[in-house]
């Protein structure tokens, strides 16, 4: 029973670089949500979906870009990784936003931009 | 605008009980969560409230007032696991989450 996986757990990137962050759930969730987190700051929503083919601007969505081809999944990409975008993501998944379900994390990405 | 206040650390004893506040401010109110989040790990589902009142499971209650804007997390009998950021949030009309920075419990023997 794997829920909400992430790929990679860890990565280093150079000013600059791209990279994407792959969530993964088999919940068969419809809402899917990527948040980061910071020292001393809540989480903060960067792009959130409500169903497949569908995404949304969260709370600080500039710098990145989400896609939702399948249901399933969930990706995160950085077209040009700044160093204000190292930070821990958070993906996260709930049955329904309607519903007022509880959010299932996975076990976060650790990003550090140099 | 939406905001969500708690404390940022707190200190407790082991086998001690403590209580965790959180005040929230949000365009509409659909309920309240708490998680709890260990030290390099994700955050777990704790509690839910959306009616006044007290909510009991195990060790844990959790405590909720609309018309003051506050809740809080009650703990008793602590135990050294039990060291972890407890994180609060507020559903605001549009059911999307308003998460406080957390506050970061430390248990002492």
């Amino acid at each position: 029973n794997a829920g909400v996986t992430q790929t990679p757990k860890f990565r280093v990137l150079k000013t600059g670089q791209s990279m994407t962050l792959l969530c993964a759930q088999d919940m068969n969730h419809e809402y899917m949500y990527w948040y980061r987190q910071d020292p001393g700051m809540g989480l903060r929503l960067i792009h959130y979906s409500v169903g497949e083919g569908t995404t949304a601007k969260g709370e600080v969505p500039d710098g990145y870009n989400v896609s939702r081809l399948k249901k399933q999944n969930f990706l995160l990409g950085l077209e040009s990784a700044a160093p204000s975008q190292t930070s821990v993501y958070f993906c996260a998944s709930r049955r329904t936003s309607g519903e007022t379900g509880e959010l299932f994390f996975g076990e976060g990405s650790r990003l550090t931009v140099l | 605008g939406q905001n969500i206040d708690q404390p940022t650390e707190m200190t407790a004893t082991e086998g001690a009980i403590v209580q965790i506040n959180c005040t929230y401010q949000t365009s509409g109110f659909n309920g309240l969560f708490w998680y709890q989040q260990h030290a390099g790990e994700a955050p777990t589902f704790l509690s839910y409230n959306v009616l006044d009142g007290l909510e009991e499971k195990g060790r844990f209650s959790s405590f909720l007032s609309r018309s003051k804007g506050y809740s809080y997390l009650l703990l008793k009998e602590l135990q050294m696991k039990d060291s972890a950021s407890y994180l609060c949030a507020a559903m605001d009309s549009n059911y999307q989450l308003i998460w406080g920075a957390g506050t970061k419990l430390i248990i002492k023997p």
